[in-house]
């Protein structure tokens, strides 16, 4: 099956840093979610990118498909940014395969 | 749109005894998907719906774990005896259709004793 993998594993960072936060998947794929896990576990969906390049506020994301990566990027880390952020691609009919997550927190 | 639901939010069991989960989708989607996150993991799927009919339960433990979704709607998720290394979060998402993105519930923590 596909692979998902994730890096970095951990990051910790100071409030109003920037953070770049990559997922690379072992095969070609026709989307791509990244989504935000809370301290409470609800997990938020960000985007939903199978190509190129949107933007959310301070977030954005870019995947390139031909080449197998997509990338988040967080500017101006806030407190409420911490928690674990996933990506997730599918697989078969349409099941999500998850990497392992980036934990990320953001320090005061 | 009212996202989905799901209940209870927690829930803590002994081993060997039974337990189930239930899910309403957000209304007029069509596919329904039930997630296990053990704790430190990404989520993992066990079941797959369309309409009320099963796509995918591959990764289910049959042994144990049993689902339905009555009239294309509702789902519920049962263990049935429950083990120690059930303990985990079960997440319920839904999507309009394959492929579209997926919108995922608050979850249930399950813990076993």
């Amino acid at each position: 099956g596909i692979q998902v993998e994730q890096s970095p594993p951990d990051l910790i960072l100071q409030e109003g840093a920037n953070s770049t936060l990559r997922c690379n998947f072992s095969d070609s794929v026709n989307n791509l979610q990244w989504f935000h896990q809370n301290p409470w576990g609800q997990l938020i969906n960000l985007f939903y990118i199978p190509s190129g390049t949107k933007q959310n506020g301070r977030l954005s994301a870019t995947t390139v498909a031909t080449e197998r990566y997509s990338l988040l990027y967080i500017s101006s880390s806030q407190t409420t940014d911490s928690g674990v952020y996933f990506c997730a691609v599918p697989q078969g009919a349409q099941k999500l395969v998850f990497g392992q997550g980036t934990r990320l927190t953001i320090n005061p | 749109e009212a996202g989905v639901a799901q209940s209870p939010r927690y829930k803590i069991i002994e081993k060997r005894q039974s337990v189930a989960f239930w899910c309403n989708p957000i209304s007029g989607h069509a596919t329904l998907y039930w997630y296990q996150q053990i704790l430190g993991q990404g989520p993992k799927l066990l079941i797959q719906f369309q309409n009320n009919g099963v796509v995918d339960d591959s990764q289910l433990p049959k042994d144990r774990f049993s689902a339905e979704r009555l009239k294309g709607v509702d789902s519920t998720l049962k263990i049935q005896p429950a083990k120690l290394e059930d303990s985990a979060v079960y997440l319920c998402a839904s999507s309009s259709y394959g492929g579209q993105p997926q919108h995922f519930g608050d979850g249930t923590r399950l813990s076993i004793l």
